[in-house]
């Protein structure tokens, strides 16, 4: 079975800092691909970064980077120079074969 | 560029009504998937697609039913609302899934439901 665990429900940050939110997953196959969703207030679900298992070097998208731990089945999410629009639920999923898990969400505050 | 569209956005059904939620995508994309999204639990599988004529059972059907006539639909039908699925409904679609590269869901904005 195919599990993903974000521990974090809610993160904060100070605008401009940076910020790490954890997920763990556990998969039996070789092959997968990771995924952070950011869920804004607005609801709709927008793609942040994927990561392909059989890559090594970490994903990055301008202020969203990785830190992909295949060994530990690890995958946090890195936001660098955190802004006031980065507030919003992340989602960390997982994907093999057919379906994606997801995990339950860590809420993002970002202060001032 | 519409996406994915999904209609309603918001519903209120009394217990033992029916009703279906649309969901429509314009990516002729082959996989298309209803989840549900209760606070603090993520997303769960409702039911996917993976081509027209095709469906099969996520993790949480019971209660729900979908078909897949066209590849741009993909229907959720609530037979005998209970207020257990009052939740948030996304459709989501994907033009390649277990092969690479694999560029993850398109999502619609979501249907709020509330069975009262």
């Amino acid at each position: 079975a195919q599990t993903v665990t974000q521990s974090q429900p809610e993160m904060s940050v100070q605008e401009a800092e940076t910020v790490t939110l954890s997920c763990t997953y556990d998969t039996s196959e070789s092959d997968y691909y990771l995924f952070w969703y950011k869920q804004p207030p607005s609801r709709q679900m927008i793609l942040v970064i994927r990561q392909e298992a059989y890559k090594q070097q970490n994903a990055t998208e301008n202020r969203f980077s990785v830190n992909f731990q295949k060994a530990a089945k690890s995958f946090s999410l890195k936001i660098s120079d955190s802004q006031l629009g980065d507030a919003a639920m992340y989602f960390c999923a997982l994907n093999t074969g057919n379906q994606f898990y997801f995990g339950t969400g860590t809420s993002l505050t970002v202060i001032p | 560029n519409a996406g994915v569209t999904q209609t309603p956005k918001f519903r209120i059904l009394k217990i033992g009504q029916s009703m279906t939620l649309q969901c429509t995508q314009d990516m002729n994309h082959n996989y298309m998937y209803w989840y549900r999204q209760d606070p603090g639990m993520g997303l769960k599988l409702i039911y996917y697609s993976v081509g027209a004529g095709i469906t099969d059972k996520g993790e949480v059907p019971n209660g729900y039913n979908v078909s897949r006539s066209t590849t741009e639909d993909f229907p959720l039908r609530l037979e005998l609302a209970a207020p257990s699925q009052t939740s948030v409904y996304f459709c989501a679609s994907s033009s390649r899934v277990g092969i690479k590269p694999n560029y993850g869901y398109t999502f619609g904005s979501g249907t709020r439901l509330t069975v009262v």
